[in-house]
C-alpha cells in the first residue's frame, strides 16, 4: 500500500539485546517521527527528521536510542543493550511539509517490541 | 505540568447517542493545533480533525467536531450519531508554534470509548 510501513510488527528480546526497528515513510514526506506507546499511555516522542536538517533528538531518553534516516526515505531506530522498560509500541509517522493547514501526521502500524 | 489533560480513561455509549470527549491543554504560545486521534485495536493512528488556535470556528469533519473554548482551553471531540466502528481509543494532541514542517506532537493518554449495540 502507500501508507507507512514498520517492520518488525513484534519484536521478542532479551534484556542486554540490540534491537533494530525500520519505517518506511509515504514516498514524497518529507518529515519523518518517531515515537513510543507504553502500555495505556499515550504517545511519547522520540525523534524527528525533516529533509536535511540536523534530527531533533529531544525526545530519546537515553544514548541507548539512536536513530538514522538515509535522505527522504527509510529510518532505522536502535534500541542497545535493551532493557525491559523498553517495551512498548514503536511508532513511526510521516508528514508532508506542504500541508499547511493541519501538519496531519500519518502513522504506521507500529513495532511492538517485547523486552524479557 | 501536563501539557494535554484527558480526564476520561474510558467511556461507554449507547449506539446512535452522542458522545463527548474531554481535553484540555496547557500552553503559554498563542500560535498551536489541537488534533484528535482515533486508534482502534489494530493500532494504527488515525487523523480526526484539527483546530487552530486562531481559527474563528469550531472544526467540523462529518460525524465529529471541535468543541474549542479557547478561554478555557478546551478542546473537547464530540462524536455525533455513534457508531459500532467508533469504539477505539482516542487521544488529544498538541502543536506548539506554527514551525511548518516541525508538527513535534504532545499527546494525551488517551480516552477508550466503547459502544454499546
Amino acid at each position: 500500500g502507500a501508507g507507512v510501513s514498520q517492520s518488525p510488527s513484534n519484536k521478542v528480546t532479551e534484556k542486554g539485546k540490540d534491537v533494530e526497528l525500520r519505517c518506511d515513510p509515504i514516498s514524497g514526506h518529507t518529515a519523518l517521527y518517531w515515537y513510543r506507546q507504553r502500555l495505556g499511555q499515550g504517545l511519547e516522542f522520540l525523534i524527528y527528521f525533516q529533509g536535511n536538517s540536523a534530527p531533533d533528538k529531544s525526545g530519546l531518553p537515553s544514548d541507548r536510542f539512536s536513530a538514522e534516516r538515509t535522505g527522504e526515505s527509510v529510518s532505522t531506530l536502535t534500541i542497545q543493550r535493551t532493557q525491559q522498560e523498553d517495551s512498548a509500541v514503536y511508532l513511526c509517522a510521516s508528514s508532508d511539509q506542504g500541508q499547511l493547514n493541519t501538519g496531519e501526521l500519518f502513522f504506521g502500524e507500529g513495532s511492538r517490541l517485547t523486552v524479557l | 505540568a501536563q501539557k494535554i489533560t484527558q480526564t476520561q480513561p474510558g467511556m461507554f455509549v449507547q449506539e446512535k447517542e452522542a458522545v463527548t470527549l474531554d481535553c484540555t491543554y496547557d500552553t503559554s504560545d498563542p500560535s498551536y493545533g489541537l488534533f484528535w486521534y482515533k486508534q482502534p485495536s489494530s493500532g494504527e493512528m488515525i487523523f480526526l480533525i484539527y483546530q487552530g488556535s486562531y481559527d474563528q470556528q469550531n472544526a467540523t469533519e462529518g460525524r465529529y467536531s471541535l468543541n474549542f473554548q479557547k478561554a478555557r482551553k478546551s478542546a473537547n471531540l464530540v462524536i455525533s450519531a455513534s457508531q459500532l466502528g467508533d469504539s477505539a481509543m482516542y487521544f488529544c494532541a498538541m502543536r506548539e508554534g506554527f514551525n511548518f514542517g516541525n508538527e513535534k506532537l504532545t499527546f494525551g493518554t488517551g480516552t477508550r470509548l466503547t459502544i454499546i449495540p
